[in-house]
């Protein structure tokens, strides 16, 4: 069974652009979540959707979005980057909701702000 | 206070020494349990998922849980260079919400 896919690997954008980030998860699975990880703050909880609704929030700004499409693949948005964006986002799908089943993550994608 | 802490180390062994590492957490509430295992360039790896207290054991792997001290640990025996990478713990409460610890980066040594 194919694991959790994110496309694209790795970003370089600009102040000031946006960007969205793809994920793919496990087949059946109907639960994406997405983290941000960076070296000085750990996996930071970004949003979590499940059948296309958005279940839980981070403490994240409104520029940080996301969505969830009927085949459960995921999409995160992040408008006017800032410097401080630059972060290794992880996607990760479960069957259920987070807890009842463990997460599986992703490799990431590699984003980096100038 | 982190709701998840965890020294992140780094802690060098040799090859085939017990590893050890701990994590504390805060609310009481916890319930499941996880350690993930990540590598250079990748996503975290789940290595073991657990919910009550004790001892589960996979392969070289150990989880151990003891809620009434809010304490989890990771126990790998005969440790392997491929071991060497950042060790997550994480654990859930009230409405699913999920906390991770900072990692501990695991060096073993050939």
């Amino acid at each position: 069974k194919a694991g959790v896919t994110q496309t694209p690997r790795y970003l370089i954008k600009t102040r000031g652009q946006q960007v969205t980030l793809s994920c793919s998860p496990i087949s059946g699975h109907r639960s994406v979540s997405w983290y941000q990880q960076t070296p000085g703050q750990g996996l930071q909880f970004l949003f979590e959707y499940f059948s296309e609704t958005q279940r839980n929030k981070g403490n994240f700004p409104g520029r940080f979005s996301g969505r969830q499409f009927s085949n459960s693949r995921s999409e995160m948005n992040v408008s006017t980057l800032e410097l401080g964006d630059s972060a290794l986002y992880l996607c990760a799908s479960s069957l259920g909701v987070t807890g009842g089943s463990p997460l599986h993550f992703g490799n990431g994608t590699r984003l980096t702000v100038t | 206070q982190k709701e998840v802490e965890q020294d992140p180390g780094p802690l060098s062994v040799p090859e085939g020494a017990i590893v050890s590492l701990n994590c504390t957490y805060s609310n009481s509430a916890f319930q499941y349990f996880m350690w993930y295992r990540q590598y250079s360039r990748k996503g975290p790896e789940l290595l073991m998922y657990t919910y009550s207290s004790g001892n589960k054991e996979d392969g070289r792997f150990t989880a151990q849980v003891d809620k009434s001290s809010k304490y989890i640990s990771l126990f790998i025996r005969d440790s392997q260079p491929s071991d060497s990478a950042t060790y997550l713990c994480a654990g859930t409460y009230g409405n699913n919400r999920l906390a991770f610890g900072k990692g501990n980066q695991v060096v073993v040594i050939p």
